[in-house]
């Protein structure tokens, strides 16, 4: 199994609503990462977890909040979004964060589109 | 300065030409290189990973000069199923209040368009 599987693919929600993201991943990866993807636009980092700590927050509103429940799963939730939070929001795995001259990359999701109204 | 930087393109060619892009990088503690294309709607892809000492996989030559941190991507013989955006990635550590971390580093990627 060499995906990363995301769900749902997409969503609409109101400003009052909450939601949340998943992002599952069965190759071994010990590291996980949420980017968010404006149109037009690279991926922005957001989180990183490392062996299912969290170690980076890109100073990320808290009206997004990461989870890590195990090393295959990752969501991300969702609350009192607003219209500029409407994006493509992608989630990654890699072998491992920190590895000197690792050139395994990271491998996508599809992405959920989210849309807030 | 922009951490990592593409041509801005975008890149309109025809069928079976070559076409070359290029990218800086400012972070020289950075560690492995990759090109990934993301065609329009979907997630990025991985394309190939970029060696020190070059690397190629069929119609794609990607190289990486360390000392300019300049890194490249030819394809040659485009087909019209290249047309995507490419994305230059570089992994590099970066170090903050809480330590170091390695974190990739997104150009904004280069449009390419191959015509009939």
């Amino acid at each position: 199994d060499t995906e990363v599987t995301q769900t749902p693919k997409h969503l609409v929600m109101g400003m009052t609503n909450k939601k949340s993201l998943k992002c599952e991943q069965h190759m071994g990866h010990r590291a996980m990462y949420w980017y968010k993807q404006k149109a037009k636009k690279p991926p922005e980092l957001m989180f990183v977890y490392s062996y299912e700590k969290l170690s980076i927050n890109e100073s990320v509103p808290s009206r997004f909040s990461p989870e890590c429940p195990n090393s295959s799963l990752l969501n991300l939730h969702l609350h009192a979004l607003q219209p500029e939070d409407s994006a493509l929001y992608l989630c990654a795995s890699s072998h491992t964060p920190q590895t000197t001259g690792d050139n395994y990359g990271y491998t996508f999701g599809s992405g959920t589109r989210l849309t807030v109204v | 300065r922009k951490e990592v930087e593409q041509d801005p393109g975008p890149f309109n060619v025809p069928e079976g030409a070559t076409v070359a892009f290029n990218c800086t990088y400012s972070n020289s503690a950075s560690q492995s290189f990759f090109w990934y294309r993301q065609d329009c709607r979907k997630e990025p892809k991985l394309l190939m990973s970029v060696y020190s000492s070059g690397n190629e996989d069929g119609r794609f030559t990607a190289q990486l000069n360390r000392a300019s941190q300049y890194i490249s991507l030819l394809i040659r013989d485009s087909k019209l199923s290249d047309s995507a955006t490419y994305l230059c990635v570089v992994n590099g550590k970066e170090w903050n209040s809480g330590g170091s971390n390695y974190k990739l580093t997104f150009g904004k990627g280069t449009l390419l368009t191959v015509n009939p």
